[in-house]
């Protein structure tokens, strides 16, 4: 089991290109998450899935796009990318919440993005 | 929205001692709080939670206290070691299951030896 995994771990983009980050879980989990952290400011969530071909926004929206075509995996889109969203992005994964139990968040091991 | 607030920031406790760090949150209907436990250069990863329907949840050296009256939620580390030392995040989910977590900004934990 590899768990969470995000291609590529590290990415140097300039103001303007655009690029896709990817992740791929394969514990079969229903509900994938977006989150960037930044130094002081903890992890916040971009946008997340509850299901294949649903997603919904989260905290920070603006300026990225996802996609859940497949279970296993999400997408992360910048159109054009901003010295803004220089950051590490985490993926993660669980379960839905059952009646009893919450399902923890499993994370993945992150994408260091630099945007100059 | 849901807003968690973190104390202290940073904290440094001789090895052996206890850590106390605090999280405050603003949602009274969030109902689940988990701690995540990062180590530089790695992922988050879940150490502890509490869903409010307990007050106090136990594991090992590690504890959560919960007070839904007054919205603020502990982690306590007793008998600490030098692999304590990471950030920690509380976090807070103001719907029942847990789709949307808000994010404490983290505490920087330094065992001294």
């Amino acid at each position: 089991n590899a768990g969470v995994t995000q291609t590529p771990k590290f990415r140097v983009l300039k103001t303007g290109q655009s690029m896709t980050l990817l992740c791929a879980q394969d514990m079969n989990h229903e509900y994938m998450y977006w989150y960037r952290q930044d130094p002081g400011m903890g992890l916040r969530l971009i946008h997340y899935s509850v299901g294949e071909g649903t997603t919904a926004k989260g905290e920070v929206p603006d300026g990225y796009n996802v996609s859940r075509l497949k279970k296993q995996n999400f997408l992360l889109g910048l159109e054009s990318a901003a010295p803004s969203q220089t950051s590490v992005y985490f993926c993660a994964s669980s379960e839905p919440p059952g009646l009893v139990r919450i399902y923890e968040q499993y994370f993945g091991p992150g994408t260091r993005l630099t945007v100059t | 929205g849901e807003n968690v607030e973190q104390h202290p920031s940073t904290l440094s406790v001789q090895e052996g001692d206890s850590a106390v760090i605090k999280c405050t949150y603003s949602d009274s209907a969030s109902n689940y709080f988990p701690w995540y436990k990062q180590e530089l250069g790695k992922r988050p990863q879940l150490i502890i939670d509490i869903r409010s329907n307990v007050g106090e949840k136990k594991d090992q050296r590690i504890a959560v206290t919960l007070n839904k009256t007054a919205k603020h939620f502990s982690l306590h580390i007793t008998e600490t070691q030098p692999e304590d030392s990471a950030v920690y995040f509380c976090a807070a989910s103001g719907n029942f299951g847990n789709e949307k977590l808000t994010f404490g900004t983290g505490t920087r934990l330094t065992i001294i030896p």
